[in-house]
């Protein structure tokens, strides 16, 4: 099975800020991978896919890049909606997993 | 607009079962696969498995085979998945999602339901 491993697990920053969260895959999966947004009590949102496609909808300060073991997401500049946990999710194949996450926090 | 709405939240006792239901509406159900992944208190989100809704095909995580089962209701536009021999351990928020035209992307999700396993 592969594994995903996200860093870091906690992040703080502050409005305005830019960040970046990596995620590393214990194999090679192209760029099979997506990222999702968790918030409390509500639905999980799909930000991105193939590695660096924006799902509609999704503001364009996110962003994806990467392929084969190493990726990326980064925001530009924070928002007070973008303090939440982010996943990375690989779907190369069954079992599909996630990373085990990362908390953005305000600073 | 397209959504999925989960049934409420659950506590069982060890051994017993939990059947969660996921309600879509807003698309053709029968044109998307749902799957379920769950997040325990701490932990990292857990594919645990998912149906074709057209015809009923579903495929688990060797970890949960044989202890879940993932069926659906056309007629209802609403998938389900119950988990026996329920143990401490699967006290966990459940989540259904909606997979894309893109296998294995999961763009629609429900809200969660809280099941609690605990004696």
């Amino acid at each position: 099975d592969i594994q995903m491993t996200q860093s870091p697990s906690t992040l703080s920053a502050s409005v305005g800020d830019r960040v970046t969260i990596t995620c590393r895959a214990s194999q090679n999966i192209r760029t099979w991978l997506a990222w999702y947004q968790l918030k409390p009590g509500k639905a999980p949102k799909l930000l991105i896919y193939d590695a660096s496609t924006l799902e509609g909808g999704v503001p364009s300060r996110f962003s994806g890049s990467g392929s084969g073991r190493e990726f990326t997401l980064s925001i530009s500049s924070l928002q007070p909606d973008d303090f939440a946990s982010y996943y990375c999710q690989h779907y190369n194949g069954y079992p599909y997993s996630f990373g085990q996450g990362t908390k953005l926090e305000i600073k | 607009q397209v959504q999925i709405v989960q049934s409420g939240a659950e506590v069982k006792k060890p051994g017993a079962s939990v059947k969660v239901s996921c309600k879509a509406s807003g698309y053709t159900f029968t044109s998307y696969a749902v799957h379920w992944v769950r997040q325990a208190p701490g932990q990292r989100l857990e594919w645990m498995g998912g149906i074709l809704a057209d015809n009923g095909n579903t495929k688990y995580s060797q970890k949960f085979n044989g202890r879940v089962t993932i069926t659906r209701d056309t007629s209802a536009s609403t998938a389900y998945m119950e988990v026996s021999s329920l143990r401490s351990e699967d006290t966990a928020v459940y989540y259904c999602a909606r997979e894309d035209d893109r296998a294995g992307v999961f763009d629609i999700w429900g809200q969660g339901t809280m099941v609690t396993v605990s004696s």
